[in-house]
């Protein structure tokens, strides 16, 4: 079946520091793929996608690029901000569906 | 201007109850959806909408019943309130189906006391 695996969190850094969600999946065909990030009390936002092998997603110094090799979209930033705390879903739609598939949420905690 | 906004934000309610969320988009999208969020932050759909005709039921018990009135507007109905429905219950839309990005609303936090 089509599924996504995140790590598990919290991820706990300090400002500026470099930060680095993993994501896997496993999807029949070519699935889009997706990050969202939902900050407390507020529902998800889209923050990056990618619908094909090697592009790559940027979104508010957010970068994922979809690796088919290794069927992995991992997140990056450079220089994380107190700001950027909140939980982030890596998710999949798989080609010819309608279907928004989630991974389990890493919570990032950023602090001063 | 809220794009996706669902009604109430809050809802407390005893077991057996029967209770409604509304969901409206103001973004002239085709598609609708219904998410529950568990309470480690799972997220699952349950229904989806595309103008109005259902597309995606997902082995949701039969007390769950979307009503999609007109295509800005998707609506849950819950007969028969159970422990395991509380849950924070969000609503999305989209442009139309496929792999178009989705709005999601603020969610609506149901506790069944």
């Amino acid at each position: 079946g089509n599924s996504v695996t995140q790590m598990e969190g919290p991820v706990t850094l300090s400002e500026e520091a470099f930060l680095t969600i993993n994501c896997t999946y496993t999807a029949t065909g070519y699935p889009s793929l997706f990050w969202y990030v939902q900050y407390p009390g507020e529902g998800l936002q889209l923050l990056l996608k990618a619908t094909k092998a090697d592009d790559k997603g940027s979104n508010k110094g957010f970068e994922a690029t979809y690796r088919k090799e290794t069927t992995s979209f991992h997140l990056e930033k450079g220089s994380v901000q107190v700001s950027d705390s909140a939980v982030y879903f890596c998710a999949l739609i798989r080609f010819g569906t309608d279907k928004l598939i989630f991974g389990t949420g890493t919570r990032l905690q950023v602090f001063p | 201007d809220t794009a996706v906004s669902q009604t109430p934000k809050y809802l407390v309610t005893q077991m057996g109850n029967d209770k409604s969320i509304k969901c409206e988009q103001n973004l002239g999208h085709d598609t609708m959806y219904w998410y529950k969020q568990d309470s480690k932050k799972f997220l699952k759909i349950m229904f989806s909408y595309n103008n109005k005709e259902l597309i995606i039921n997902e082995t949701v018990p039969n007390r769950f019943s979307p009503k999609s009135p007109d295509k800005a507007h998707l609506n849950l109905h819950i007969n028969s309130l159970e422990l395991g429905d509380s849950a924070v219950y969000f609503c999305a839309s989209s442009r139309d189906r496929g792999n178009q990005p989705q709005h999601f609303g603020d969610g609506t936090r149901l506790s069944i006391l």
